[in-house]
Protein backbone atom coordinates (compact mmCIF):
# COMPACT_ATOMS: atom_id res chain seq x y z
CA UNK A 1 0.00 0.00 0.00
CA UNK A 2 0.86 3.72 -0.49
CA UNK A 3 3.12 4.99 2.38
CA UNK A 4 3.14 8.53 4.00
CA UNK A 5 3.45 11.74 0.86
CA UNK A 6 4.42 14.98 1.39
CA UNK A 7 3.96 17.71 -1.70
CA UNK A 8 5.75 19.65 -2.25
CA UNK A 9 8.81 18.12 -1.80
CA UNK A 10 11.01 21.61 -2.24
CA UNK A 11 9.51 25.05 -1.58
CA UNK A 12 11.41 28.19 -1.76
CA UNK A 13 9.79 31.34 -0.87
CA UNK A 14 10.43 34.92 0.25
CA UNK A 15 11.03 36.15 3.76
CA UNK A 16 7.80 37.30 5.07
CA UNK A 17 5.65 34.74 2.76
CA UNK A 18 2.93 32.82 3.65
CA UNK A 19 3.34 28.85 2.88
CA UNK A 20 1.22 25.81 2.88
CA UNK A 21 2.90 22.28 3.33
CA UNK A 22 0.86 19.25 2.51
CA UNK A 23 0.73 15.40 4.41
CA UNK A 24 -1.28 12.27 3.58
CA UNK A 25 -0.75 9.65 5.63
CA UNK A 26 -1.16 6.04 5.43
CA UNK A 27 -4.48 5.08 4.83
CA UNK A 28 -6.35 4.06 8.30
CA UNK A 29 -4.28 5.71 10.57
CA UNK A 30 -5.99 7.74 13.09
CA UNK A 31 -2.46 9.58 14.05
CA UNK A 32 -0.40 11.97 13.15
CA UNK A 33 2.37 13.84 13.88
CA UNK A 34 4.56 16.68 12.12
CA UNK A 35 8.72 16.99 12.96
CA UNK A 36 10.92 19.83 11.42
CA UNK A 37 14.61 18.31 10.61
CA UNK A 38 17.47 21.07 10.39
CA UNK A 39 20.59 20.21 8.76
CA UNK A 40 22.97 18.15 11.21
CA UNK A 41 20.36 17.65 13.93
CA UNK A 42 17.74 15.06 14.40
CA UNK A 43 14.01 15.46 13.66
CA UNK A 44 12.01 18.07 16.23
CA UNK A 45 8.44 17.38 17.02
CA UNK A 46 6.16 19.87 15.96
CA UNK A 47 2.21 19.02 16.63
CA UNK A 48 0.74 15.34 17.14
CA UNK A 49 -2.81 14.94 15.85
CA UNK A 50 -5.14 12.21 17.13
CA UNK A 51 -8.04 12.37 14.24
CA UNK A 52 -9.18 15.56 13.75
CA UNK A 53 -7.95 17.09 16.41
CA UNK A 54 -5.02 18.80 17.58
CA UNK A 55 -4.11 16.51 20.85
CA UNK A 56 -0.34 17.95 21.89
CA UNK A 57 0.62 21.67 19.81
CA UNK A 58 3.55 22.49 21.93
CA UNK A 59 6.21 21.77 19.59
CA UNK A 60 5.17 24.54 17.27
CA UNK A 61 7.68 26.98 17.70
CA UNK A 62 5.27 30.18 17.97
CA UNK A 63 1.91 31.70 16.14
CA UNK A 64 2.93 31.58 12.72
CA UNK A 65 2.91 28.25 12.57
CA UNK A 66 -0.75 26.55 12.61
CA UNK A 67 -1.89 22.92 11.24
CA UNK A 68 -5.03 21.73 10.44
CA UNK A 69 -6.52 18.07 10.15
CA UNK A 70 -10.40 19.12 9.07
CA UNK A 71 -11.55 15.50 8.00
CA UNK A 72 -9.11 13.03 10.39
CA UNK A 73 -6.93 12.66 6.91
CA UNK A 74 -5.19 15.13 4.97
CA UNK A 75 -3.10 17.86 7.30
CA UNK A 76 -2.03 20.87 6.23
CA UNK A 77 0.84 23.16 7.99
CA UNK A 78 0.26 26.64 7.55
CA UNK A 79 3.78 28.91 7.97
CA UNK A 80 2.69 32.70 8.00
CA UNK A 81 5.45 35.48 7.87
CA UNK A 82 8.09 33.40 7.31
CA UNK A 83 11.69 33.79 8.81
CA UNK A 84 15.30 32.62 7.31
CA UNK A 85 15.13 30.44 9.93
CA UNK A 86 12.17 28.11 9.20
CA UNK A 87 14.46 26.45 6.27
CA UNK A 88 14.47 22.76 7.38
CA UNK A 89 13.19 19.74 6.16
CA UNK A 90 9.41 19.25 7.44
CA UNK A 91 8.38 15.74 8.14
CA UNK A 92 5.48 13.99 8.40
CA UNK A 93 4.32 10.95 9.97
CA UNK A 94 1.48 8.71 10.55
CA UNK A 95 0.70 5.80 13.04
CA UNK A 96 -1.88 3.29 13.23
CA UNK A 97 -4.02 4.60 16.43
CA UNK A 98 -1.46 6.89 18.45
CA UNK A 99 -1.91 4.54 21.81
CA UNK A 100 0.75 2.24 22.83
CA UNK A 101 3.70 1.24 21.51
CA UNK A 102 2.91 2.54 17.77
CA UNK A 103 5.49 2.93 14.92
CA UNK A 104 5.34 5.98 13.31
CA UNK A 105 5.54 6.18 9.34
CA UNK A 106 7.38 9.09 7.52
CA UNK A 107 6.86 10.85 4.40
CA UNK A 108 9.43 11.95 2.71
CA UNK A 109 9.37 15.28 4.11
CA UNK A 110 8.95 18.79 2.04
CA UNK A 111 12.48 21.02 2.16
CA UNK A 112 11.32 24.70 2.92
CA UNK A 113 14.03 27.17 1.84
CA UNK A 114 13.22 30.49 3.13
CA UNK A 115 15.68 33.33 0.80
CA UNK B 1 13.55 17.44 29.37
CA UNK B 2 14.01 14.15 27.59
CA UNK B 3 17.45 13.74 26.13
CA UNK B 4 18.62 11.44 23.39
CA UNK B 5 22.55 11.06 22.83
CA UNK B 6 24.26 9.29 20.00
CA UNK B 7 27.65 7.99 18.91
CA UNK B 8 29.79 8.30 17.11
CA UNK B 9 28.34 11.18 14.86
CA UNK B 10 29.92 10.31 12.34
CA UNK B 11 31.75 6.80 10.93
CA UNK B 12 34.08 5.68 7.62
CA UNK B 13 34.04 2.12 7.22
CA UNK B 14 34.91 -0.72 4.66
CA UNK B 15 32.28 -2.65 2.74
CA UNK B 16 32.67 -6.06 5.01
CA UNK B 17 33.15 -4.47 8.12
CA UNK B 18 30.78 -4.82 10.86
CA UNK B 19 29.31 -1.28 13.27
CA UNK B 20 27.93 -0.94 16.41
CA UNK B 21 26.19 2.24 17.12
CA UNK B 22 25.82 3.84 20.05
CA UNK B 23 21.97 5.23 21.70
CA UNK B 24 21.75 6.42 25.45
CA UNK B 25 18.74 8.27 26.47
CA UNK B 26 17.58 9.98 29.69
CA UNK B 27 13.34 10.26 29.40
CA UNK B 28 10.68 10.11 32.46
CA UNK B 29 9.03 7.03 32.04
CA UNK B 30 9.99 5.38 28.82
CA UNK B 31 8.01 3.61 26.61
CA UNK B 32 10.44 2.22 24.01
CA UNK B 33 12.88 3.16 21.98
CA UNK B 34 13.18 3.24 17.60
CA UNK B 35 15.64 3.16 15.43
CA UNK B 36 15.67 4.41 12.28
CA UNK B 37 17.45 4.85 8.62
CA UNK B 38 17.56 7.82 7.15
CA UNK B 39 19.04 7.87 3.43
CA UNK B 40 17.68 11.11 2.10
CA UNK B 41 14.72 12.81 3.28
CA UNK B 42 12.20 10.24 4.73
CA UNK B 43 13.67 8.40 8.10
CA UNK B 44 12.65 4.31 7.43
CA UNK B 45 11.82 2.23 10.47
CA UNK B 46 14.25 -0.19 11.52
CA UNK B 47 13.45 -1.37 14.84
CA UNK B 48 11.13 -0.83 18.17
CA UNK B 49 12.41 -2.31 21.31
CA UNK B 50 10.15 -2.04 24.63
CA UNK B 51 11.79 -4.57 26.76
CA UNK B 52 15.56 -5.29 27.93
CA UNK B 53 18.18 -7.93 27.04
CA UNK B 54 15.82 -8.94 24.04
CA UNK B 55 17.62 -9.03 20.86
CA UNK B 56 15.77 -7.23 17.60
CA UNK B 57 17.39 -8.79 14.28
CA UNK B 58 16.55 -8.28 10.60
CA UNK B 59 18.93 -9.47 8.40
CA UNK B 60 22.26 -8.20 8.84
CA UNK B 61 21.22 -5.71 11.22
CA UNK B 62 20.01 -6.14 14.71
CA UNK B 63 19.48 -4.21 17.94
CA UNK B 64 19.48 -4.79 21.64
CA UNK B 65 17.79 -2.14 24.79
CA UNK B 66 19.61 -1.93 28.23
CA UNK B 67 17.07 -0.13 30.20
CA UNK B 68 19.14 -0.54 33.36
CA UNK B 69 22.05 1.55 31.93
CA UNK B 70 19.51 3.77 29.57
CA UNK B 71 21.18 2.87 26.27
CA UNK B 72 21.12 0.91 22.96
CA UNK B 73 23.10 -0.57 20.60
CA UNK B 74 22.21 -1.11 16.33
CA UNK B 75 24.83 -3.50 14.96
CA UNK B 76 25.16 -4.22 10.97
CA UNK B 77 27.73 -6.53 10.09
CA UNK B 78 28.90 -7.27 6.75
CA UNK B 79 28.80 -3.90 5.88
CA UNK B 80 27.45 -2.32 2.48
CA UNK B 81 27.87 0.41 0.41
CA UNK B 82 23.78 0.52 0.61
CA UNK B 83 24.02 0.64 4.20
CA UNK B 84 25.80 4.17 4.19
CA UNK B 85 22.88 6.71 5.70
CA UNK B 86 21.65 8.93 8.97
CA UNK B 87 21.16 6.37 11.55
CA UNK B 88 18.63 7.82 14.13
CA UNK B 89 17.67 6.80 17.39
CA UNK B 90 14.34 7.98 19.58
CA UNK B 91 12.60 7.90 22.51
CA UNK B 92 8.92 8.09 23.66
CA UNK B 93 7.91 8.41 26.93
CA UNK B 94 4.42 7.18 28.48
CA UNK B 95 2.41 10.55 28.68
CA UNK B 96 4.00 12.53 26.23
CA UNK B 97 1.55 11.80 23.39
CA UNK B 98 3.91 9.18 21.58
CA UNK B 99 6.10 12.25 20.26
CA UNK B 100 9.46 10.79 19.31
CA UNK B 101 12.59 12.48 20.59
CA UNK B 102 15.42 11.73 18.17
CA UNK B 103 19.15 11.96 19.00
CA UNK B 104 21.29 14.10 16.20
CA UNK B 105 21.65 10.72 14.47
CA UNK B 106 25.24 8.63 12.96
CA UNK B 107 26.02 9.19 9.94
CA UNK B 108 27.48 5.77 8.90
CA UNK B 109 29.79 6.22 5.69
CA UNK B 110 30.38 2.57 3.75
CA UNK B 111 33.34 2.82 1.41
CA UNK B 112 33.88 -0.42 -1.33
Amino acid sequence: GAGVSQTPSNKVTEKGKYVELRCDPISGHTALYWYRQSLGQGPEFLIYFQGTGAADDSGLPNDRFFAVRPEGSVSTLKIQRTERGDSAVYLCASSLKGTGPDTQYFGPGTRLTVL
Amino acid sequence: EDKVVQSPLSLVVHEGDTVTLNCSYEVTNFRSLLWYKQEKKAPTFLFMLTSSGIEKKSGRLSSILDKKELFSILNITATQTGDSAVYLCAVEARGSNYKLTFGKGTLLTVNP
